[in-house]
């Protein structure tokens, strides 16, 4: 089946760890996203790329980190430096092409991230 | 910079009664819309969306949503409520102009969280 895959479903980290979030989707598509969705908030845009190799700051990026070294996955990095990272994290993805703009997101099923 | 509101946190619709979930944006060209649903714990769903054309956009499960540009609204409609609808619904813009990066991704709504009571 195709799709995007987040792991784990469950993540618990202690203060001042770093941990590390996977998405991996088999859509080929080109752009790639994570947001971060906290209650009452809606969804937060962190990073994206839009193709291998590059990816770019979204509204809070401050104290988490990507790589996009391959086209299937996108990992998030939570250093020590987010101050309150506990919160349930989205990976997306979308089509390429002109058309991409119009095109809806595909998301991953999420990992909620405790800081214990 | 481009914004979407949901004006309420919750609404609560009899089953069988019609529900409407509103949304309004704003953006400095002209909007992709879309509608999104979440279940508990779980990702985001896509439902629907507005390109371009017929301002009444048909979805899954029944919804349908009505762009409307003078308003600057894009209200998710169903003409007959089901218990299963229960769930946060997010509405979505992305700017079809945008020339920066940021300007290029969605932006959501905080969210509604509707109960379709039995």
């Amino acid at each position: 089946d195709g799709g995007i895959t987040q792991s784990p479903k469950y993540l618990f980290r202690k203060e001042g760890q770093n941990v590390t979030l996977s998405c991996e989707q088999n859509l080929n598509h080109d752009a790639m996203y994570w947001y971060r969705q906290d209650p009452g908030q809606g969804l937060r845009l962190i990073y994206y790329s839009q193709i291998v190799n590059d990816f770019q700051k979204g509204d809070i990026a401050e104290g988490y980190s990507v790589s996009r070294e391959k086209k299937e996955s996108f990992p998030l990095t939570v250093t020590s430096a987010q101050k309150n990272p506990t919160a349930f994290y989205l990976c997306a993805s979308s089509i390429p092409g002109a058309t991409q703009w119009s095109t809806e997101a595909f998301f991953g099923q999420g990992t909620r991230l405790t800081v214990v | 910079a481009q914004s979407v509101a949901q004006p309420e946190d919750q609404v609560n619709v009899a089953e069988g009664n019609p529900l409407t979930v509103k949304c309004t944006y704003s953006v400095s060209g002209n909007p992709y819309l879309f509608w999104y649903v979440q279940y508990p714990n779980r990702g985001l769903q896509f439902l629907l969306k507005y390109i371009t054309g017929d301002n009444l956009v048909k979805g899954s499960y029944g919804f349908e949503a009505e762009f409307n540009k003078s308003q600057t609204s894009f209200h998710l409609k169903k003409p007959s409520a089901l218990v299963s609808d229960s769930a946060l619904y997010f509405c979505a813009v992305r700017d079809r102009e945008g020339s920066s990066g940021s300007a290029r991704q969605l932006t959501f709504g905080s969210g509604t969280q509707l109960t379709v009571l039995p």
